[in-house]
């Protein structure tokens, strides 16, 4: 799986939108980009994914570069809720019986802080 | 509501001493894990069952062992506890529908060996 870089922290001010940017050059073709957050001492939670189009759902939306070599993920109106730890992770679909079958790979994300 | 459960949500261990971690869900995934997360870090596989009946090693699997006792059931053993396996340890169990490939994580379990 590519590997990702993100910066390791950011602030956002309540209400307004969080950009969170996310490197990865190296993404094949058939890689899908997802993203996901963990709140303070929970398990991490889907957000979103996408392969080349830009994606949008109730809690973000997802722009990924035309060249796929980097993509960001769009909290329209963050509160205070959204303070959390920002995975984003890149890997092919599932392959069941492949050596990399189901694993997804954490890195150290970015810290997002909201604050009033 | 449907999830992933784990038991104990706490523990305190001696170094030596084993322990089973808990871990089941109820939403007819094939795939579970457990994950490590120390502090200040992301999370680290430890051991994954991609289906009933099978397990595989992640990336830290050394002084653990793992039993997928059912489809439901996904348990970790620490067989001689460390003080370096002080760690949150996070289960997920995870589906997969065309692209998406989203996985649910339990509430995780703070272990502490001193």
């Amino acid at each position: 799986d590519a590997k990702t870089t993100q910066p390791p922290s950011m602030d956002c001010a309540e209400g307004r939108a969080a950009n969170l940017p996310c490197n990865h050059s190296t993404i094949s073709g058939n890689e899908y980009v997802y993203w996901y957050r963990q709140i303070h001492s929970q398990g991490p939670q889907y957000i979103i994914h996408g392969l080349k189009n830009n994606e949008t759902n109730e809690m973000a939306s997802l722009i990924i570069t035309e060249d796929r070599k980097s993509s960001t993920l769009i909290l329209p109106h963050a509160t205070l809720r959204d303070t959390a730890v920002y995975y984003c992770i890149v890997r092919a679909p599932t392959n069941a019986g492949g050596t990399s079958y189901g694993k997804l790979t954490f890195g150290q994300g970015t810290i997002l802080t909201v604050h009033p | 509501n449907a999830g992933v459960t784990q038991t104990p949500k706490f523990q305190v261990l001696k170094t030596g001493q084993s322990m089973t971690l808990q871990c089941a869900q109820d939403m007819n995934h094939n795939s579970m894990y457990w994950y490590r997360q120390d502090p200040g870090m992301g999370l680290r596989l430890i051991y994954y069952s991609a289906s009933e009946g099978t397990t595989d090693k992640g990336e830290v699997p050394n002084g653990y062992n793992v039993s997928r006792l059912n489809k439901r059931e996904f348990s970790l053993r620490l067989e001689s506890a460390a003080p370096s396996q002080t760690s949150v340890y996070f289960c997920a169990s995870s589906e997969a529908r065309g692209s998406y490939y989203g996985y649910t994580f339990g509430s995780g379990t703070r272990l502490t060996v001193v």
